[in-house]
């Protein structure tokens, strides 16, 4: 297995643009979580789901922030308008089940520069 | 819900010398407590875990303790390494699919 698979790997943009972050998850993974890392605020979880349904969506930012998860194998991140406060990496991590006892797996993350 | 804190927040030791990092948490549901090691420029990646019926789990030169009723756990490495530098994270999942996180302890092996 590749393991979770995250696109692209770098980003820089322009503030205003449009972003639009990629996560395939690992196969049979029913959750998925998007989380933010920067250096002041650490590790912040911003959304995830169980089987595609959002389930906790507290740690969105603001409205310019949004994630869908159509199908098993495919989610994104986007944000609209971007602004340079939003540069961070941005990681995406999958598990295997619900209430059973193991890890997240994470992708590489995307390092994400609005300028 | 959960939240969990992590001290200390940098911690530098000696080559060969032991690091403990730890943490506590505040909901008695939580039952998984996993530690993560993301080194520069690279994902977390899990390093050990434990469950809420174990008290302790080792793993070569890393080790966790978990005392439920104090609600902390703890991370030991022996003999460190320069390689063990990098950032650690611990965490607390329960009954729900979320885990929650430290803010992370940089730990620095100095050779």
């Amino acid at each position: 297995d590749a393991g979770v698979i995250q696109s692209p790997r770098h980003e820089v943009t322009e503030m205003g643009q449009e972003v639009t972050l990629r996560c395939k998850p690992i196969s049979g993974h029913n959750s998925l979580f998007w989380y933010r890392q920067t250096m002041m605020r650490g590790l912040e979880l911003l959304i995830y789901f169980n089987n595609n349904v959002p389930i906790d969506d507290s740690g969105m930012p603001e409205d310019r922030f949004s994630a869908k998860m159509p199908n098993a194998s495919f989610s994104t991140l986007k944000i609209q308008p971007s602004e340079p406060r939003d540069s961070a990496v941005y990681f995406c991590a999958s598990r295997l089940g619900q209430g059973i006892n193991n890890e997240q797996f994470f992708g590489p993350g995307t390092r994400l520069t609005v300028l | 819900g959960e939240n969990v804190e992590q001290h200390p927040s940098t911690l530098s030791v000696q080559e060969g010398d032991s690091a403990v990092i730890k943490c506590t948490y505040s909901d008695s549901a939580s039952n998984y407590f996993p530690w993560y090691k993301q080194e520069l420029g690279k994902r977390p990646q899990l390093i050990i875990d434990i469950r809420s019926n174990v008290g302790e789990k080792k793993d070569q030169r890393i080790a966790v303790t978990l005392n439920k009723t104090a609600k902390h756990f703890s991370l030991h490495i022996t003999e460190t390494q320069p390689e063990d530098s990098a950032v650690y994270f611990c965490a607390a999942s329960g009954t729900g699919n979320q885990f929650y996180f430290g803010t992370g302890t940089s730990l620095t092996v100095i050779p």
